[in-house]
């Protein structure tokens, strides 16, 4: 079945970074964009930007840029997503999601990865 | 940048009511819209998209209409499992932009 596989829990201190990822089975990779949403704690919905598996380009959000870093391991089927810099309002609930292509709906999550920053 | 902002923010109803929340975009987004649930601890999941087509497996009580910049999602009789938080996304424009979120609760 298609699914999203992301890595665990991650506690860093302020101004470390740290690196997400998302392991994709059950469809060809290549073919779809991923998306990064993050939630912070009681908050809403925060996109991040989109990777292109296939080439290899993004399209990060411009709150983000210069700041955060999407890649992809096509070998393994694996999008990352690098976030440096951390600071305490960076703790949230990092989301990678599939984005379908018919209208950019994301219609596949993952279960999400919880980054505590914290000193 | 499109700004999303739904409406009402909270919701209180009761197990079979229909409820209708409504999202508006600061421009025409034509039918760029999704519309997603959300439960406590759980990833967001597509209940709706390109406005009104429903999502494969999702429950034939959700809809969705509208176009342009004012859009709707009807529950048509609410059933205990949906009370959740539902988003809408519109996907019209980067940057990608969600509304504020819509917390429904059991009254």
């Amino acid at each position: 079945q298609v699914q999203l596989v992301q890595s665990g829990a991650e506690v860093k201190k302020p101004g470390a970074s740290v690196k997400v990822s998302c392991k994709a089975s059950g469809y060809t990779f290549t073919g779809y964009y991923m998306h990064w949403v993050r939630q912070a704690p009681g908050q809403g919905l925060e996109w991040m930007g989109w990777i292109n598996p296939n080439s290899g380009g993004t399209n990060y959000a411009q709150k983000f840029q210069g700041w955060v870093t999407m890649t992809r391991d096509t070998s393994i089927s694996t999008a990352y997503m690098e976030l440096s810099r951390l600071r305490s309002d960076d703790t949230a609930v990092y989301y990678c999601a599939r984005d379908n292509g018919t209208v950019g709906e994301m219609d596949v999550w993952g279960k999400g990865t919880t980054v505590t920053v914290s000193s | 940048d499109i700004q999303m902002t739904q409406s009402p923010s909270s919701l209180s109803a009761s197990v079979g009511d229909r409820v209708t929340i409504t999202c508006r975009a600061s421009q025409s987004i034509s039918s760029y819209l999704n519309w997603y649930q959300q439960k406590p601890g759980k990833a967001p999941k597509l209940l709706i998209y390109a406005a009104s087509s429903l999502q494969s497996g999702v429950p034939s009580r959700f809809s969705g209409s509208g176009s342009g910049t004012d859009f709707t999602l009807t529950i048509s009789s609410l059933q205990p499992e949906d009370f959740a938080t539902y988003y809408c996304q519109q996907s019209y424009s980067t940057p990608v932009a969600f509304g504020q979120g819509t917390k429904l609760e059991i009254k």
